[in-house]
């Protein structure tokens, strides 16, 4: 059973639009949330976090929002790049959980055309 | 910055051979994973360890053992390999930090195809 879900594989956006990208989850332990951006033939790279004491969390052009009642968190991009098109994961992180151990999502591609 | 290093980008190996993927990071991280990535999957964790000589079973541990005789270096190894374990191999480490995400630090990735 997929514990976090990013039910969107694919998402196309307009350069300097804003890209949306969603998640939900399912157990209610998760404690802190964390979204990944990688590029092809390599690792995933850190993007941003939240805690699940907070809403929102900024950081540049990147916002993540979280709705603990709804179980869904989202990431904003604005203004969109083209060199933002990646594949975005999100993850969460179960509270007391063995060392740190993260669920990932199965991924979002996002394309930005010029 | 934190390195993760993965000793092959691009492997071949043949059905029934053994395999030896290396992760090495220079952080001094008590944390260490290996995950594969498969198109439609997403990330799935095979093993992680949390210490040196421990171990645990991800969500598909089958086909795979790990080593972890140093803190800095975690091994996935495959017994024999298969076709079905063609994939992108990714190893991650992390600090563990009570109270904090724990951001997990990902080495380039190995892309093994086993003919």
């Amino acid at each position: 059973d997929q514990q976090v879900k990013q039910n969107s594989p694919s998402l196309s956006v307009q350069e300097g639009r804003i890209s949306i990208l969603n998640c939900d989850y399912t157990n209610s332990m998760f404690d802190y949330f964390l979204w990944y951006k990688k590029y092809p033939a390599e690792g995933p790279t850190f993007l941003i976090s939240i805690s699940s004491i907070k809403d929102k969390n900024e950081d540049g052009r990147f916002t993540v929002f979280l709705n603990k009642s709804a179980k869904h968190l989202s990431l904003h991009i604005v203004p969109s790049q083209p060199g933002d098109s990646a594949v975005y994961f999100c993850a969460a992180r179960f509270y007391g959980g063995s060392q740190g151990n993260l669920i990932f999502g199965k991924g979002t591609k996002l394309s930005v055309k010029p | 910055d934190v390195k993760v290093t993965q000793s092959s980008r691009y492997l071949v190996k043949r059905t029934g051979e053994k395999v030896f993927l290396e992760c090495v990071q220079d952080m001094d991280h008590e944390n260490m994973f290996w995950y594969r990535q498969d198109p439609g999957l997403g990330l799935r964790l095979i093993y992680f360890s949390y210490d040196v000589k421990m171990k645990e079973k991800g969500d598909i541990p089958e086909g795979y053992s790990v080593s972890r005789e140093k803190k800095e270096r975690f091994s996935l190894i495959l017994e024999s390999a298969s076709t079905n374990q063609t994939s992108m191999y990714l190893c991650a480490s992390s600090l563990w930090v009570a109270g904090s995400y724990n951001e997990q630090f990902f080495g380039p990735g190995t892309r093994l195809t086993v003919l």
